[in-house]
């Protein structure tokens, strides 16, 4: 099966602490993204990665950081820098980077990582 | 202004009838347009996608788009309770180059 994973489901953080989520993707697509769901506040980008070995910042990147030393897998570190991390992690990918030329840019997501500060 | 725009809702429809979500977006550069359905505590599921002005339609479910107006909506035909989730409008290109996300209509069907 296609498709996008992402792990733990659930996770908690202690002050001071810095967290790793996992994301891998099985569709072969280049480009990656992670964003952060508050209540009331819709999707925000956090960081994004057209290809392997590169990445941008999104609007909130502050306080994370990723790496794509593989097509497949995007790992997102939450660090003790950022102040309130408690949301829902929510990893996508789409087949064409969206600073390629004109991109369609359909993103699918993996099923979210819920991460709760203690 | 929001770059893009919806009711919060919740938009309350009896079971079999039609609901409409609406969405509107302020970069006229814009290129294409995706409905999201999101349950409680699950992640997006992307449902419609559209790029040219006019209807698009897949199953009980029509994509509305109007460039001019920079207005796009999504009509569910025989709503069931099942529909009952928040509708993520997101739209694509222009400036940015990103996917930017409205902050989604709750929608609930009566059965």
């Amino acid at each position: 099966d296609g498709g996008i994973t992402q792990s733990p489901k659930y996770l908690f953080r202690k002050e001071g602490q810095n967290v790793t989520l996992s994301c891998e993707q099985n569709l072969n697509h280049d480009a990656m993204y992670w964003y952060r769901q508050d209540p009331g506040q819709g999707l925000r980008l956090i960081y994004y990665s057209q290809i392997v070995n590169d990445f941008q910042k999104g609007d909130i990147a502050e306080g994370y950081s990723v790496s794509r030393e593989k097509k497949e897998s995007f790992p997102l570190t939450v660090t003790s820098a950022q102040k309130n991390p408690t949301a829902f992690y929510l990893c996508a990918s789409s087949i064409d980077p969206p600073d390629r030329g004109f991109s369609y840019n359909e993103q699918f997501f993996g099923p979210g990582t819920r991460l709760t500060v203690l | 202004q929001k770059e893009v725009e919806q009711n919060s809702g919740p938009l309350s429809v009896p079971e079999g009838a039609i609901a409409s979500l609406n969405c509107t977006y302020s970069d006229r550069g814009s290129q294409s347009f995706f409905w999201y359905r999101q349950y409680s505590g699950k992640s997006p599921e992307l449902i419609m996608f559209i790029y040219s002005n006019g209807d698009k339609e897949d199953g009980r479910f029509t994509a509305q788009l109007n460039k001019a107006s920079q207005y796009v909506s999504l009509l569910i035909r025989d709503s069931q309770p099942s529909d009952s989730a928040t509708y993520l409008c997101a739209v694509y290109g222009g400036a940015t180059n990103k996917l930017i996300f409205g902050t989604g209509t709750l929608l609930a069907v009566q059965p």
